[in-house]
């Protein structure tokens, strides 16, 4: 099966601590993305990536991090600079030349 | 910040009837998409169209397009209780690269059996 993964789909972390949320896609897709989505809004971009080992900035990327050391992998770390981390995190990937991205599940953090 | 403003925030229908649902943006665009969002899950694209198109089919989905006005409509005819989910649209706005959207807040459709 083709798709994209998250895991996990729930997360639950104490103030203070960085947390990592786990993105893989198998479709060959060369780049990936990192969505925020609060309730009753729609998503804002944290990151996005479009080759191996090189990744922008979107319009909310303060307090967090990701990596792309593989095409298939796309990690965000929360780190405890992010003020009010406790959101849906939506991973997505598509072609490079291509504006239709496809979603994994998701994973909804929570701070406690 | 969100391009696309979505009209109505929520909208509720008896199965079959018609589902107009309605996205303003405020600069040029390359595209526009629409996606479904079932409670607690991912997106699923629908459809996309190009600046340069005005209206696009998709089975029950009918989209256009008003580049002069800077807006969008999405018709879902004959709904169905499955079709309960938020709608977003999302753009990418002229000059900017590939994959770079920006949603709107969505719009929540409530079918009726």
């Amino acid at each position: 099966d083709g798709g994209i993964t998250q895991s996990p789909k729930y997360l639950f972390r104490k103030e203070g601590q960085n947390v990592t949320l786990s993105c893989e896609q198998n479709l060959n897709h060369d780049a990936m993305y990192w969505y925020r989505q609060d309730p009753g809004q729609g998503l804002r971009l944290i990151y996005y990536s479009q080759i191996v080992n090189d990744f922008q900035k979107g319009d909310i990327a303060e307090g967090y991090s990701v990596s792309r050391e593989k095409k298939e992998s796309f990690p965000l770390t929360v780190t405890s600079a992010q003020k009010n981390p406790t959101a849906f995190y939506l991973c997505a990937s598509s072609i490079l030349t291509g504006d239709t991205q496809y979603f994994g599940p998701g994973t909804r953090l929570t701070v406690l | 910040s969100q391009q696309g403003e979505e009209d109505p925030q929520a909208l509720s229908i008896q199965e079959g009837e018609n589902a107009t649902m309605n996205c303003s943006y405020k600069t040029s665009i390359n595209n526009l998409q629409w996606y479904r969002q079932n409670s607690g899950r991912g997106l699923v694209h629908l459809i996309l169209i190009r600046s340069n198109e005005r209206e696009k089919h998709s089975g029950r989905l009918r989209v256009t397009l008003d580049t002069s006005k800077k807006s969008s409509s999405l018709l879902i005819t004959a709904s169905r209780a499955a079709d309960t989910a938020s709608y977003f649209c999302a753009t990418r706005a002229g000059g900017t690269s590939y994959g770079k959207l920006t949603f709107g807040q969505g719009t929540i459709l409530t079918v009726h059996p």
